[in-house]
C-alpha cells in the first residue's frame, strides 16, 4: 500500500507567475484535501476534491482552484503569485464513507513553494 | 472565524514525563478532534482522534481528554521519550478532510 506522494517537492517562482502542485493519494481513498502551511504556522485547509468536485472550501481566493482525476490524483493551481504564498502545501488523501464524513487523514511530505 | 487556540508554543520535558498540550475551539458544530504529529520535513501524521459523545480516549502512551462544555480538549503523552520530540498539532471539524487546525506545539524532550 503506497502513501501519499506530492510533487514537486520544492520550487521557486516569482511573483505574478503560475504553479501547479500535484498529489497522488494513498490506494483506497477517494478524497483529496489541500492544505497551506505557512513557516511556524499550523496546516490552513484549502479546499477538498470528492468525485472529481470542489466538496468545500476555505478561506482562499478564487486563484486557488483545484482539480481531481477519475484515479484519485489532484492538483492545485495558483494563479498569480503573491510573496505571501510562499509555503508548504500539504495534501491529504482520506475515504469519505456512506453515511459519514471523511476520516483519517493521510498526509504527504508536501512542495515547498518559495515565491521571489 | 472560526479558530482553534493550541497552547503552550513549546515544550520542554524530562525523558518519562508528562507532556500535556491543550487546545480549545469555538465552533459547537465540530465533532472531529484529532492530534498530529509532524517531524521535520514531513507531513503531519494522525495520532489518535476523538469524538465529543467521549471524554477521553487512551491509545497506548498517548491519552486525549475532552471537555465538550468548555469546548476544550488536551493530548497528555505519558512517560516522554526523546523520540516523542516534534511538533504536534490539535485539530476540529466537521470532518478529518476540513479540518480547522491549531498552530503547533514544539515539544523537546531530554533525555
Amino acid at each position: 500500500e503506497t502513501g501519499v506522494t506530492q510533487s514537486p517537492t520544492h520550487l521557486i517562482k516569482t511573483r505574478g507567475q503560475q504553479v501547479t502542485l500535484r498529489c497522488s493519494s494513498q490506494s483506497g481513498h477517494n478524497t483529496v484535501s489541500w492544505y497551506q502551511q505557512a513557516l511556524g504556522q499550523g496546516p490552513q485547509f484549502i479546499f477538498q476534491y470528492y468525485r472529481e468536485e470542489e466538496n468545500g472550501r476555505g478561506n482562499f481566493p478564487p486563484r486557488f482552484s483545484g482539480l481531481q482525476f477519475p484515479n484519485y490524483s489532484s492538483e492545485l493551481n495558483v494563479n498569480a503569485l503573491e510573496l505571501d504564498d510562499s509555503a508548504l502545501y500539504l495534501c491529504a488523501s482520506s475515504s469519505i464513507l456512506a453515511g459519514a464524513g471523511a476520516n483519517v487523514l493521510t498526509f504527504g511530505a508536501g512542495s515547498r513553494l518559495t515565491v521571489l | 472565524q472560526q479558530q482553534v487556540k493550541q497552547s503552550p508554543q513549546s515544550l520542554i520535558v524530562q525523558k518519562g514525563g508528562i507532556s500535556i498540550i491543550n487546545c480549545a475551539y469555538e465552533n459547537t458544530a465540530f465533532d472531529y478532534f484529532p492530534w498530529y504529529q509532524q517531524f521535520p520535513g514531513k507531513g503531519p501524521a494522525l495520532l489518535i482522534a476523538i469524538r465529543p459523545d467521549v471524554s477521553e480516549k487512551k491509545e497506548g502512551r498517548f491519552t486525549i481528554s475532552f471537555n465538550k462544555s468548555a469546548k476544550q480538549f488536551s493530548l497528555h503523552i505519558m512517560d516522554s521519550q526523546p523520540g516523542d520530540s516534534a511538533t504536534y498539532f490539535c485539530a476540529a471539524g466537521a470532518n478529518a478532510g476540513k479540518s480547522t487546525f491549531g498552530d503547533g506545539t514544539t515539544l523537546t524532550v531530554k533525555p
